[in-house]
C-alpha cells in the first residue's frame, strides 16, 4: 500500500538559513511525488512535482526537491528561508492511475527573525 | 478561471443536523476529489469522480456521507446526522483525467459540529 512519512512534525529555522524537509514514501512502482504548502485556514498549494526524468526538480518560491529512489525519499529544500515560508508542508504520492493522492502528516515550519 | 472554489468556507452546526458543501472545480477538469483533514493530520482521501461518475470511495466515507456530481461540473458533499467526530476541514480538488498531472485544491470548508 502507498504511504508517506514525514519524520519531522515541527521545524524551526532562522530567516536566511537553509531548509530541508524530509519525506519518505512507500510505493511499489515508479511514484508520482508532490510537495504542497498550506497556510493556516487555507487550502493546499502545489510547490513542485516529480513524475520522471531529472531527479532534482525546481518549484515555485525558490523550493527544490530531490528524488532518491534508493532511499525512497523526496526531500524538499530551500537555500534561504523567508519569514513568509512559515506554513505547513505536505509531501504526497499519487497512485499510478492518478486517482488518489496519499499525504504525509505534514511538517510545520516556523521561521524566526 | 479562478481555481477551485468551495462554499461555504466555514460551517458550524449542531450535532444531528445535516450539512451540504459545494465544490466548483476548474472548468476543464473532469476529475474531482474530496478529502478530509483533521487537525495535525494530512488530507485523507474520501472519494473521487471522473465526470459525473463516482469511481472510488474510501472506507472513511460512512453511510452518512454522500457525494454527487450530477452534471460532471460542480459537486456536493452531504453529511447526514452530523457527529462531533465529523468536525474537520473538507477539501475539494480537481485535475485532468490524465496521469502525471497534479491536483489543484480549493481553500476548504471548515466544519465544526457542536
Amino acid at each position: 500500500a502507498q504511504s508517506v512519512t514525514q519524520p519531522d512534525i515541527h521545524i524551526t529555522v532562522s530567516e536566511g538559513a537553509s531548509l530541508e524537509l524530509r519525506c519518505n514514501y512507500s510505493y511499489g512502482a515508479t511514484p508520482y511525488l508532490f510537495w504542497y504548502v498550506q497556510s493556516p485556514g487555507q487550502g493546499l498549494q502545489l510547490l513542485l512535482k516529480y513524475f520522471s526524468g531529472d531527479t532534482l526538480v525546481q518549484g515555485i518560491k525558490g523550493f527544490e526537491a530531490e528524488f532518491k529512489r534508493s532511499q525512497s525519499s523526496f526531500n524538499l529544500r530551500k537555500p534561504s528561508v523567508h519569514w513568509s515560508d512559515a506554513a505547513e508542508y505536505f509531501c504526497a504520492v499519487a497512485s499510478n492511475t492518478g486517482n488518489q493522492f496519499y499525504f504525509g502528516t505534514g511538517t510545520s515550519l516556523t521561521v524566526i527573525p | 478561471d479562478t481555481g477551485v472554489s468551495q462554499d461555504p468556507r466555514h460551517k458550524i452546526t449542531k450535532r444531528g443536523q445535516n450539512v451540504t458543501f459545494r465544490c466548483d472545480p476548474i472548468s476543464e477538469h473532469n476529475r474531482l476529489y474530496w478529502y478530509r483533514q483533521t487537525l495535525g493530520q494530512g488530507p485523507e482521501f474520501l472519494t473521487y469522480f471522473q465526470n459525473e461518475a463516482q469511481l472510488e470511495k474510501s472506507r472513511l466515507l460512512s453511510d452518512r456521507f454522500s457525494a454527487e456530481r450530477p452534471k460532471g461540473s460542480f459537486s456536493t458533499l452531504e453529511i447526514q446526522r452530523t457527529e462531533q467526530g465529523d468536525s474537520a476541514m473538507y477539501l475539494c480538488a480537481s485535475s485532468l483525467a490524465v496521469v502525471q498531472v497534479e491536483a489543484f485544491f480549493g481553500q476548504g470548508t471548515r466544519l465544526t459540529v457542536v
